[in-house]
């Protein structure tokens, strides 16, 4: 299957943790990504999992585990200009180029 | 830092004109890509291109075709354009490393 699940939105306190999930089914991807994009604006890379465990990276970490389908990325001491909408994109098993997307979930970060 | 350049940020076209949409990377890359973006939806692959002259189907090309005639350009044609074509299109380019770049974007609205 070529689904990818996120959820639709979540909020959160500023300076707080948020954690935002993606499932998918493991045959379908091989690694995963995340992308922040604002209102209006064109998606930002933010991490790349090809291997399982977690990737730190400043304020914001991406885990993967391939056996079970599930990432998620975790955002640290929460800043207003967070609020965006977080998309999860798989890369197809066997290799190749294409993404796959997730719907996006939309996180807005409240004082 | 590789640039995306989509030709229109807003577009307004007529039922039935032939739309062109236009995307140039400035960074040779080998692999450009055309999306769509509708709430709820998330991004959905309409066609994409591996080299110049190349072209494979994404998962929704009906209604649209594509045009590759040089590496950097990699354009987008709406042959009769529909209301339900109105949405933000989103080009992207890839090289050799795993991530893609977007351009920021054309929102097209078809009345």
């Amino acid at each position: 299957g070529q689904n990818i699940d996120q959820p639709t939105e979540m909020t959160a306190t500023e300076g707080a943790i948020v954690q935002i999930n993606c499932t998918y089914q493991t045959s379908g991807f091989n690694g995963l990504f995340w992308y922040q994009q604002h209102a209006g604006e064109a998606p930002t890379f933010l991490s790349y999992n090809v291997l399982d465990g977690l990737e730190e990276k400043g304020r914001f970490s991406s885990f993967l585990s391939r056996s079970k389908g599930y990432s998620y990325l975790l955002l640290k001491e929460l800043q207003m200009k967070d609020s965006a909408s977080y998309l999860c994109a798989g890369t197809p098993q066997g290799g190749g180029n294409k993404l796959t997307f997730g719907t996006g979930t939309q996180l807005k970060v409240e004082l | 830092d590789v640039k995306v350049t989509q030709s229109s940020r807003y577009l307004v076209k007529r039922t039935g004109e032939k739309v062109f949409l236009e995307c140039v990377q400035d960074m040779d890359h080998e692999n450009m890509f055309w999306y769509r973006q509708d709430p709820g939806l998330g991004l959905r692959l309409i066609y994409f291109s591996y080299d110049v002259k190349m072209k494979e189907k994404g998962d929704i090309p009906e209604g649209y075709s594509v045009s590759r005639e040089k590496k950097e350009r990699f354009s987008l044609i709406l042959e009769s354009a529909s209301t339900n074509q109105t949405s933000m299109y989103l080009c992207a380019s890839k090289g050799t490393g795993a991530g893609y770049t977007f351009g920021s974007g054309t929102r097209l609205t078809v009345v």
